[in-house]
């Protein structure tokens, strides 16, 4: 079985630049989620998806990043204007299910990422 | 306050040492905890969940305490490949969804 796809695997721009991150989910997964991982920490979650629809993008800088996820199957995450604090890499994550009341774990497989360098 | 606190390490231990982990979450309302791997420059791959029974995955075993709110991990017989990050990760709800914390990891090198 195929894993959650992402492209490009890296990245260089400079700063005030814009990029943009595309991911491919599991087959059949309906939720998908952007991550960023700073070097030396753990993931944070930027943005969650229901199928074609937001669940939770709170820690979101909304001001130049956005996401989207038209048909419910890839996403799309962009950056626009990039700060130099926006070096990281990019994790996209999909599961099964997620969806409101599901109290049982869908396990999320994350993609290879991809890592951005802000100069 | 981190809504998950965990030692970044690093524990360096030879082959064959016993090392734990531990690992402290805020939100006493969490409902599910997990430990899982990173390997360097990967992505972040499930090793275990974590019950309030305790279990055990061969050399591997997670145990939670709900009333001291920490989780730990055991890894017995340490092996070379063993080597890598391990991310403490707590499951909450964001208005009725799934969400994941993950802690900053703690780094673990095992040498010859």
């Amino acid at each position: 079985e195929a894993g959650v796809a992402q492209s490009p695997r890296y990245k260089i721009i400079e700063k005030r630049q814009s990029v943009a991150f595309w991911c491919n989910p599991i087959s059949g997964h309906a939720t998908l989620y952007w991550y960023q991982q700073i070097l030396g920490q753990g993931p944070k979650l930027l943005i969650q998806f229901q199928n074609n629809g937001v669940v939770d993008d709170s820690q979101l800088p909304k001001d130049r990043f956005s996401a989207e996820r038209l048909k419910g199957v890839d996403s799309t995450l962009k950056i626009q204007p990039a700060k130099l604090e926006d070096s990281a890499v990019y994790l996209c994550a999909s599961s099964l299910g997620g969806s409101s009341g599901q109290v049982s774990y869908n396990e999320q497989f994350f993609g290879p990422g991809t890592r951005l360098t802000v100069l | 306050r981190k809504e998950v606190e965990q030692d970044p390490g690093p524990f360096n231990v030879p082959e064959g040492a016993t090392v734990a982990f531990n690992c402290t979450y805020s939100n006493s309302a969490s409902q599910s905890f997990f430990w899982y791997r990173q390997d360097c420059r990967k992505e972040p791959k499930l090793l275990m969940s974590v019950y309030s029974s305790g279990n055990e995955d061969g050399r591997f075993t997670a145990q939670l305490n709900r009333a001291s709110q920490y989780i730990s991990l055991l890894i017995r017989d340490s092996k070379l490949s063993d080597s890598a990050t391990y991310l403490c990760v707590v499951k909450g709800r964001n208005t009725g969804f799934q969400k994941l914390v993950f802690g900053t990891g703690t780094r673990l090198l095992v040498s010859p």
